[in-house]
């Protein structure tokens, strides 16, 4: 799996656009980048994910670079219920009967979103 | 459909005390797994299993028994407790280990460990 970097927190204020980045510079490639969310007190549930370009849900936007070296997750308009743990997450796209595609999370990017 | 089911979401324990920690998805997925995290960390992955009478380990199994008699089903056991098992433990499932597929997580247990 391709090892991820993304910054460990971040801080904005409710009504402006959020752009987290994360780094993954050795990625494969047959791998998707997959975005997870985590609220306090709950599980991870997901958020978005893309191949290349831009991919974009009713949640957020996921826009990648032609060399696909790292990706940024965009979340528009960040309310309150917003501030989260938002995890970042590069895997090969085939299935694997070995569990070798199991999900490594990291510690994410902390977000808190200010009123 | 309820999703990923887990109970109970609070459990105290004693050192040396053992119990089971229980997981339940009613989506017909194949693959499920238990993660644990610590305050200030990440998910780490304990077991998994990619189906029914499968079964294997993942980063931190050390401590932990798994069994996967039904497609529903994947209990987590604690052996003898010891106090850096307190954590929270989330159950995952998905409907194969295709990492494009949606991993769905349970609300967690919360466990203590004294």
């Amino acid at each position: 799996l391709a090892k991820t970097t993304q910054p460990i927190s971040m801080d904005s204020y409710e009504g402006q656009e959020v752009n987290i980045t994360c780094s993954h510079n050795n990625i494969a490639t047959n791998d998707y980048i997959t975005w997870y969310q985590q609220f306090p007190s709950q599980g991870p549930r997901f958020i978005i994910q893309g191949y290349k370009t831009k991919v974009t849900n009713e949640v957020a936007s996921l826009f990648i670079p032609a060399d696909r070296k790292s990706s940024t997750l965009s979340l528009p308009r960040v309310s309150l219920s917003d501030t989260a743990v938002y995890y970042c997450l590069v895997g090969d796209m085939y299935f694997d009967q070995t569990g070798a595609n199991n999900l490594f999370f990291g510690t994410g990017t902390r977000l808190t979103v200010i009123p | 459909n309820a999703g990923v089911t887990q109970t109970p979401k609070f459990q105290v324990l004693k050192t040396g005390q053992s119990m089971t920690l229980q997981c339940a998805q009613d989506m017909n997925h194949e693959y499920m797994s238990w993660y644990r995290q610590d305050p200030g960390m990440g998910l780490r992955l304990i077991h998994y299993s990619v189906g029914a009478g499968i079964t294997d380990q993942g980063e931190v199994p050390n401590g932990y028994n798994v069994s996967r008699s039904t497609t529903e089903d994947f209990p987590l056991r604690l052996l003898s407790a010891a106090p850096s098992q307190t954590s929270v433990y989330f159950c995952a499932s998905s409907y194969s280990t295709g990492f494009t597929d949606t991993q769905y997580f349970g609300p967690g247990t919360r466990l203590t460990v004294l």
